[in-house]
C-alpha cells in the first residue's frame, strides 16, 4: 500500500478565514512533506517533517502553519491567506532516514477569495 | 547549482513509442525519478533509477541514464490515450531533508 490521503479535496476560503488541510499515511513512513503547486508549474517544497520534527521550512510565510501530531498525520493550518495562495497543495511521505522515494497524495485544490 | 530541464510538450500517435527527455546539472544525484500527473490529480510515481545504473525497464517503461551527459530519458512503449499527462523528472541529491529538484514538466498528448 503506497497511499497518501488528503482532505478536503477542494477548499474555498475567504482571506479572513482559518482552515486546515489534512494528510494521512499508514505506510510507517517517518518523513512527511508539504508542497505548493501552481498551474503548469512543478511542485515547490514548503515544509519537511522528519520523525515528527520540523526539519525544513522553505521560507514560507507565517500564515501557513504546519503541524505533525503523530507519525501518520500532517496538518497545514491556514490563516489570513491571500488570493495568490490559491494553488494545489500536495502532501508526500517517504521512509525517512536517508535519500528515498516520496509518495504523493492527490492534493487539495485551494481557492482564496 | 541545481537545475533540471525538460522540453515542454510532446505529441505522439496512439501505439507509437514516446520518449521524454530530461537533463540535470548536479552529478551528485543519488536517485532520479519520473512522476506522472493527470489533470487535477497528485503526482504518481512511475519509476526511479539509482544513479549507479544505466537502464531500468518496468513493463512499458524504460528509463535510460547517461551520467556522462547528465541525461535521463523515459520511453513509453505502445503509448495509449491514458498516458496523456504531464511527466516530471526529479533528482534527489541525498541531502538533508531528502529534497527533490523537479524539472518543469513535459506535457504528453496522445492522439487516437
Amino acid at each position: 500500500d503506497t497511499e497518501v490521503t488528503q482532505t478536503p479535496k477542494h477548499l474555498v476560503m475567504g482571506m479572513t478565514n482559518k482552515k486546515s488541510l489534512k494528510c494521512e499515511q499508514h505506510m510507517g513512513h517517518r518523513a512527511m512533506y508539504w508542497y505548493k503547486q501552481k498551474a503548469k508549474k512543478p511542485p515547490e517544497l514548503m515544509f519537511v517533517y522528519s520523525y515528527e520534527k520540523l526539519s525544513i521550512n522553505e521560507s514560507v510565510p507565517s500564515r501557513f502553519s504546519p503541524e505533525c501530531p503523530n507519525s501518520s498525520l500532517l496538518n497545514l493550518h491556514l490563516h489570513a491567506l491571500q488570493p495568490e495562495d490559491s494553488a494545489l497543495y500536495l502532501c508526500a511521505s517517504s521512509q525517512g532516514g536517508g535519500p528515498d522515494t516520496q509518495y504523493f497524495g492527490p492534493g487539495t485544490r485551494l481557492t482564496v477569495l | 547549482g541545481e537545475d533540471v530541464e525538460q522540453s515542454l510538450f510532446l505529441s505522439v500517435r496512439e501505439g507509437d513509442s514516446s520518449v521524454i527527455n530530461c537533463t540535470y546539472t548536479d552529478s551528485s544525484s543519488t536517485y532520479l525519478y519520473w512522476y506522472k500527473q493527470e489533470p487535477g490529480a497528485g503526482l504518481q510515481l512511475l519509476t526511479y533509477i539509482f544513479s549507479n545504473m544505466d537502464m531500468k525497464q518496468d513493463q512499458r517503461l524504460t528509463v535510460l541514464l547517461n551520467k556522462k551527459d547528465k541525461h535521463l530519458s523515459l520511453r513509453i512503449a505502445d503509448t495509449q490515450t491514458g498516458d496523456s499527462a504531464i511527466y516530471f523528472c526529479a533528482e534527489n541529491l541525498g541531502n538533508a531533508g531528502n529534497m527533490l529538484t523537479f524539472g518543469g514538466g513535459t506535457r504528453l498528448m496522445v492522439k487516437p
